[in-house]
């Protein structure tokens, strides 16, 4: 079964690093992973994605394993803005490129 | 500016009367994509669409038809509605191995009374 799993929350303080750890052990070669954010009632937005090793943008770092049956999102000094759902994404194509979203990780950033 | 643009934004229609949302990008993308998004489910697949006339089901299909007549148009139909399809609902496309992403739309607030 092509799926995704996350951690349902984490909660965070401002400045802190925050990394979120999606397992997808059914990934096949050619499969992207890709990181979504999204705020209350707003389609998800794009943030990072990768295929392997290590990608890095001006917001966020992901870390993929070589076995790359899992992937790490790190937010860098996160700010209260950051509150959100981050999605991990694979299209597997083992399952006819259906999108597969995990059920989400909520962030909460404190002050 | 590359979007996926959806519209309605917000509806609210009675059982049994037939609708379409209508969802069109401008980044000529082959794929296109469905989801319903309900509080403790996360977002599910409804159709997908790799290409113009080709559509695939995804994990909720029932009570949905699509079609992909053009490239850039994915319209999502509900040929009779029922107070369990109210939902957010969400258009999605991408090139077909989903390299630089998904690009979502705003989304359309459905509600069936």
């Amino acid at each position: 079964l092509a799926k995704t799993t996350q951690p349902i929350s984490m909660d965070s303080y401002e400045g802190q690093e925050v990394n979120i750890t999606c397992s997808h052990n059914n990934i096949a070669t050619n499969d992207y992973i890709t990181w979504y954010q999204q705020f209350p009632s707003q389609g998800p937005r794009f943030i990072i994605q990768g295929y392997k090793t290590k990608v890095t943008n001006e917001v966020a770092s992901l870390f993929i394993p070589a076995d790359r049956k899992s992937s790490t999102l790190s937010l860098p000094r996160v700010s209260l803005s950051d509150t959100a759902v981050y999605y991990c994404l694979v299209a597997f194509k083992a399952a006819g490129n259906k999108l597969t979203f995990g059920g989400g990780t909520r962030v909460l950033v404190k002050p | 500016e590359a979007q996926v643009t959806q519209n309605p934004r917000y509806l609210i229609t009675v059982t049994g009367k037939k609708l379409t949302v209508t969802c069109s990008q401008n980044m000529n993308h082959e794929y296109m994509s469905w989801y319903r998004q309900d509080p403790g489910l996360g977002l599910r697949q409804i159709y997908y669409s790799m290409n113009v006339e080709v559509t695939d089901k995804g994990d909720v299909p029932e009570g949905y038809k699509v079609s992909r007549k053009e490239k850039r148009n994915f319209p999502l139909i509900l040929e009779s509605p029922s107070p369990n399809q109210t939902s957010l609902y969400f258009c999605a496309s991408s090139l077909p191995d989903g390299r630089g992403g998904y690009t979502f739309g705003s989304g359309t607030r459905l509600t069936v009374v």
